[in-house]
């Protein structure tokens, strides 16, 4: 079956400007959630989708934002876009298998590149 | 909040010899670690994982350890080979609004000369 699927893949923005990028989950894989990751930092974790609720949010700035379709499809939108914005950012999808199974395996997308100029 | 420190940040190796990746965290309520690979321009890919009522775990040259106490958590790759070579990070995860959220490590870039 198809795997996560994130677009635009590369795209270059100036600061101020705000980005848009779409990911799409494995079919019945109701859980999304998006990733930056920067030399710097590593790899964080931005907020988590169900069912077009966002059940979880890390640590970022409400510039971050992001929703979920019905059909699972998500979208995490950057607004006055910063020259530290510049990541990759990963979306991935999971099977949720509910907290008594004790996991959610990560299955991550290919990433969109921005580059803030 | 959960932190998790990795090391070592860089790896070289020799081909055929092992390898080992160390991570502690600091949030007890942590109770799902998984490790993930990524090679240069690619996509980080789930490796081996580990739950916190186990305490190893193999999948052929992959190993992982868990010690709950001390709370830290091992990679072990056994007869490395050139491709073996990537970024390998690990993440410990906690239930949270139904779902489990994960922390990472910054990342230990595994390098095997052949």
């Amino acid at each position: 079956k198809a795997g996560v699927t994130q677009t635009p893949r590369y795209l270059i923005k100036t600061r101020g400007q705000q980005v848009t990028l779409s990911c799409s989950p494995i079919s019945g894989h109701r859980s999304v959630s998006w990733y930056q990751q920067t030399p710097g930092q590593g790899l964080q974790f931005l907020f988590e989708y169900f069912s077009e609720t966002q059940r979880n949010k890390g640590n970022f700035p409400g510039r971050f934002s992001g929703r979920q379709f019905s059909n699972s499809r998500s979208e995490m939108n950057v607004s006055t876009l910063e020259l530290g914005d510049s990541a990759l950012y990963l979306c991935a999808s999971s099977l949720v298998q509910g907290i008594g199974s004790g996991a959610n395996v990560l299955t991550f997308g290919a990433g969109s590149r921005l580059t803030v100029l | 909040g959960e932190n998790v420190e990795q090391h070592p940040s860089t790896l070289s190796v020799q081909e055929g010899d092992s390898a080992v990746i160390k991570c502690t965290y600091s949030d007890s309520a942590s109770n799902y670690f998984p490790w993930y690979k990524q090679e240069l321009g690619k996509r980080p890919q789930l490796i081996i994982d580990i739950r916190s009522n186990v305490g190893e775990k193999k999948d052929q040259r992959i190993a992982v350890t868990l010690n709950k106490t001390a709370k830290h958590f091992s990679l072990h790759i056994t007869e490395t080979q050139p491709e073996d070579s990537a970024v390998y990070f690990c993440a410990a995860s906690r239930a949270s609004g139904g779902s489990y959220i994960p922390t990472f490590g910054r990342g230990t870039s595994l390098i095997v000369h052949p």
